[in-house]
């Protein structure tokens, strides 16, 4: 089945605390990207892959890391987490963004409580 | 950050009832504007892609438009459904790469 997931589907963590959400495609989509999505506000693009190698800074960056050493593999890395980043993230792909129809697959979301 | 608006925010419809409801976006470097359906508790399902002036897509009761000069869409459903009660994003494109997301319109179908 074609499909986007990501790993913790929840996650509470204290202030300071390395962690990761993986985010897995098995559709050999170039493009990757990741959303936070908060009360009142649209989903906002923390960072986005064109592919592998190949990453960019979003709307919101600040606070993230990103790597794409494989085209399935999009991790989003959180070196020391503050409680303003307790959001509900999406991981989405799509085959690439340079054609002009293509839509993305949005991932399950991932909740993050940061204490 | 670039500004993309929907309207009305929320909206609740009798069952069978037409409705629309608005994204409007910034007209320059327009490269595409997509259309999503967000069930609670799941992900946003893309529903439209759209990317030239004048473009309408249409899947089964829900239609689309789209005014590229204007900086204007608009996502109609006929005769409205209760499975039809989601939050609909739109999302706006300038490049290609950078997607910026309105932030919804919540819509409630009685039945």
């Amino acid at each position: 089945e074609a499909q986007v997931t990501q790993n913790p589907r929840y996650l509470i963590t204290v202030t300071g605390k390395k962690l990761t959400v993986t985010c897995s495609q098995n559709m050999n989509h170039e493009y990757m990207s990741w959303y936070r999505q908060d009360p009142g506000l649209g989903l906002r693009q923390i960072y986005y892959s064109m592919n592998v190698e190949v990453t960019d800074k979003g709307d919101v960056p600040e606070g993230y890391k990103v790597s794409r050493k494989e085209k399935r593999n999009f991790p989003l890395i959180l070196e020391s987490p503050s409680p303003n980043q307790t959001s509900l993230y999406f991981c989405a792909s799509s085959l690439s963004i340079g054609a002009s129809e293509e839509t993305q697959y949005f991932g399950p979301g991932t909740r993050l409580l940061v204490l | 950050i670039l500004n993309v608006e929907q309207s009305p925010q929320s909206l609740h419809v009798q069952e069978g009832d037409s409705t629309n409801f608005t994204c409007s976006f910034p007209s320059s470097n327009f490269y595409a504007l997509h259309w999503y359906r967000w069930e609670t508790a799941k992900s946003p399902e893309a529903l439209f892609v759209m990317t030239l002036n004048g473009d309408e897509k249409k899947k089964g009761r829900i239609s689309a438009t789209l005014n590229t000069k204007e900086g204007y869409s608009y996502l109609y459903i006929k005769g409205s459904q209760p499975e039809d009660s989601a939050t609909y994003l739109c999302a706006y494109s300038n490049t290609g790469n950078q997607f910026y997301f309105g932030t919804g319109t919540s819509l409630t179908v009685i039945p």
